[in-house]
């Protein structure tokens, strides 16, 4: 258990429509990163915020957002869903990155459009 | 963004060491190296990570290369729980992890 928490686990939707990942990071974790796993493209890193602010942007798509709160859960939220967008999504925590110390990822969320 | 490539594949036998070669020919200064693995179904899981000294834990060693463009992960004695697809992962300016495609590890009993 790495400590980062990811709900929903798997979830179900159709082309369309909107969703909200949601992830709570390790205790005293500042900074969330959000990755997006699907079969043909791998790994690929979406966005980063730390401590409540947006440092970096990867591959997120205008439809895609995320945000991270006062109390640094984050939510990253899917709208207009293609059936392309079906992945496992990742966050990940860490508590300084500026050390480069370790990130630590939770069990994903698996998004089915249909 | 920099990148790293890797073996597709790696075959080992149990209780033979493994070492998973990584290059990374345009890492920059400040970039860190770090090592992952996933397997089926679950978040990828911190292995081991540097920045310009070899490193060693419970799980693994790294060995960085003088220049930094390569690295190798040394996993002293496989067992059977070690077959998983290992990531070598570039971390950039404190920002954003960089995924390269993976090897998939397979041990033989």
């Amino acid at each position: 258990d790495s400590g980062v928490t990811q709900t929903p686990k798997h979830l179900i939707t159709a082309t369309g429509q909107r969703v909200t990942l949601r992830c709570s990071p390790r205790s005293g974790d500042l900074s969330v990163y959000w990755y997006q796993q699907s079969l043909d493209q791998g790994l690929q890193f979406l966005i980063q915020y730390y401590n409540g602010e947006e440092r970096a942007k990867g591959n997120i798509l205008e439809r895609f957002s995320a945000q991270q709160f006062p109390d640094l859960h984050s939510e990253l939220n899917l709208s207009s869903l293609e059936l392309g967008d079906s992945a496992l999504y990742f966050c990940a925590s860490s508590e300084d990155p500026f050390s480069g110390n370790t990130i630590y990822f939770g069990e994903g969320s698996w998004l089915t459009v249909v | 963004d920099a990148k790293t490539t890797q073996p597709n594949s790696m075959e080992s036998n149990e209780e033979e060491p493994v070492h998973l070669p990584c290059n990374h020919s345009t890492i920059s200064g400040t970039d860190y190296i770090h090592w992952y693995r996933q397997l089926p179904s679950q978040g990828p899981e911190y292995v081991i990570h540097g920045l310009t000294s070899n490193v060693n834990n419970r799980m693994a060693s790294l060995a960085i290369a003088e220049d930094r463009k390569s690295s190798t992960l040394i996993l002293h004695r496989a067992t059977l729980r070690d077959a998983a697809v290992y990531y070598c992962s570039l971390l950039q300016g404190a920002q954003k992890l960089v995924f390269g495609q993976g090897t998939r590890l397979t041990i033989n009993p």
